[in-house]
């Protein structure tokens, strides 16, 4: 069965602690690999898309990479600005398109 | 360029009632989505159109909802009659050519149902 899985659930950081977001899945043929970011009350925001093992993508203190069970978001030198819930995506075969659901950060200044 | 627009933003409504979502997504997209979002949970994927054709809506609770995408483009979400566990926000998203280019999301409709 196709299935996305997020961990964790929650992570709270100090300002300026760098951590990590996994994002494991099972889907038959992967088109795909989506990063997300959700600000309470909105609409999640297209971060990344990843396609092959071994690609990583940045934006400022971003980096998601992928291997062909997980995806990893790293965050180096948080701010509280980035506080928010962080969702994976994955495109499958058939056109299907499964969320995890979402590690939510808390950032401390 | 415009992004995927929903409304209404907000709605309450009394169980047994009916509701009805209009999405509009980004011009060129030809994949449309609706979401389901609880709070606490990830989108939860309710049906995905393909231009106006229906891809998949596995998840849909077709005794009580019902979607349409007209020539393409527009798409509605009805409800009909509303329990309260369906109370949650309903995410419109679109994309260029399916599950392999990003979905951009509209802002939601939070709908409360009492």
């Amino acid at each position: 069965e196709d299935q996305v899985t997020q961990s964790p659930e929650a992570l709270r950081l100090q300002e300026g602690e760098s951590s990590s977001l996994n994002c494991s899945y099972t889907v038959s043929g992967l088109r795909g690999l989506f990063w997300y970011r959700q600000d309470p009350g909105k609409g999640p925001e297209f971060l990344f898309t990843l396609y092959s093992a071994g690609e990583e993508k940045e934006k400022e203190r971003l980096k998601a990479t992928l291997t062909k069970k997980e995806s990893f978001l790293h965050i180096t030198a948080p701010k509280p600005e980035d506080s928010a819930t962080y969702l994976c995506a994955v495109g499958g075969n058939f056109n299907k398109f499964y969320f995890g659901s979402g590690t939510k950060l808390n950032v401390k200044p | 360029e415009a992004g995927v627009a929903q409304s209404p933003r907000y709605k309450i409504i009394e169980k047994r009632q009916s509701v009805a979502f209009w999405c509009n997504p980004i011009s060129g997209h030809a994949t449309l989505y609706w979401y389901q979002q609880i709070l606490g949970q990830g989108p939860k994927l309710l049906i995905q159109f393909q231009n106006n054709g229906v891809v998949d809506d596995s998840q849909l609770p077709k005794d009580r909802f019902s979607a349409e995408r007209l020539k393409g483009v527009d798409s509605t979400l009805k409800i009909q009659p509303a329990k309260l566990e369906d109370s949650a926000v309903y995410l419109c998203a679109s994309s260029f050519s399916g599950s392999n280019t990003e979905a951009f999301f509209g802002q939601g409709t939070r709908l409360t149902v009492v």
